[in-house]
């Protein structure tokens, strides 16, 4: 069946330091691809998405490209902040609709 | 847009009583709400789909008799905790998608409600 899997954490960061979250999936079909941010308390929020092949997401200085070849989409940020400390999820959406969400990896950023 | 709102978003309760938790989509129609489980420090788990008017359909292993979920509305989908237990105790997510070709046609997630079961 469809799964994700993404790197475990927990991720700490200084400041300023550049972000790679690995996230590779499994799936039949074209999926559709996420990040979706949870902070301290709170649900999930889109990060930023891509539905096809080669597709590149932005959002907030983040981007993830989807790479069918590898069947990865690595969340990566140049130059963290302390508000970006969250749990960062990735996910796949098959054509059924149907979601499949990594075990989410922690961040942590430090001044 | 695409605004999904829980309530209530904690909620404590004693063992043995019933809980309902209420999963509103505030500016678009809702054809189909999602319920998710999330554990600590673990992911998401679905627990069941609904569909306006029709009843819900449960991923394996959730008990439909425990879990009772009412989609009775195009905005508005219910969980009711029954008989409620401390291993009940979690946050619940929903998750709201519109349908067609509008833009509202894929899933957009509730703030969670954080259940304790004492």
């Amino acid at each position: 069946g469809d799964s994700v899997t993404q790197m475990e954490g927990p991720v700490t960061l200084s400041e300023e330091a550049f972000l790679t979250i690995n996230c590779t999936y499994t799936a039949t079909g074209y999926p559709s691809l996420f990040w979706y941010v949870q902070y301290p308390g709170e649900g999930l929020q889109l990060l930023l998405k891509a539905t096809k092949a080669d597709d590149k997401g932005s959002n907030k200085g983040f981007e993830a490209t989807y790479r069918k070849e590898t069947t990865s989409f690595h969340l990566e940020k140049g130059s963290v902040q302390v508000s970006d400390s969250a749990v960062y999820f990735c996910a796949l959406r098959d054509t059924g609709n149907q979601f499949y969400f990594g075990t989410g990896t922690s961040l942590t950023v430090i001044p | 847009g695409a605004v999904v709102s829980q309530h209530p978003s904690r909620v404590i309760c004693k063992s043995g009583t019933s809980v309902k938790i209420e999963c509103r989509s505030l500016d678009f129609q809702a054809t189909t709400m999602f319920w998710y489980r999330q554990f600590p420090k673990k992911s998401l788990m679905l627990m069941a789909t609904s569909n306006e008017g029709s009843k819900a359909t449960y991923e394996q292993g959730v008990e439909k008799d425990k879990f009772l979920i009412n989609h009775a509305s195009l905005t508005l989908s219910t969980l009711t905790v029954t008989s409620a237990h401390p291993e009940d105790s979690s946050f619940y997510i929903c998750s709201a998608q519109g349908g067609g070709s509008s833009r509202f046609n894929e899933q957009f997630f509730g703030p969670g409600t954080r259940l304790t079961v004492l």
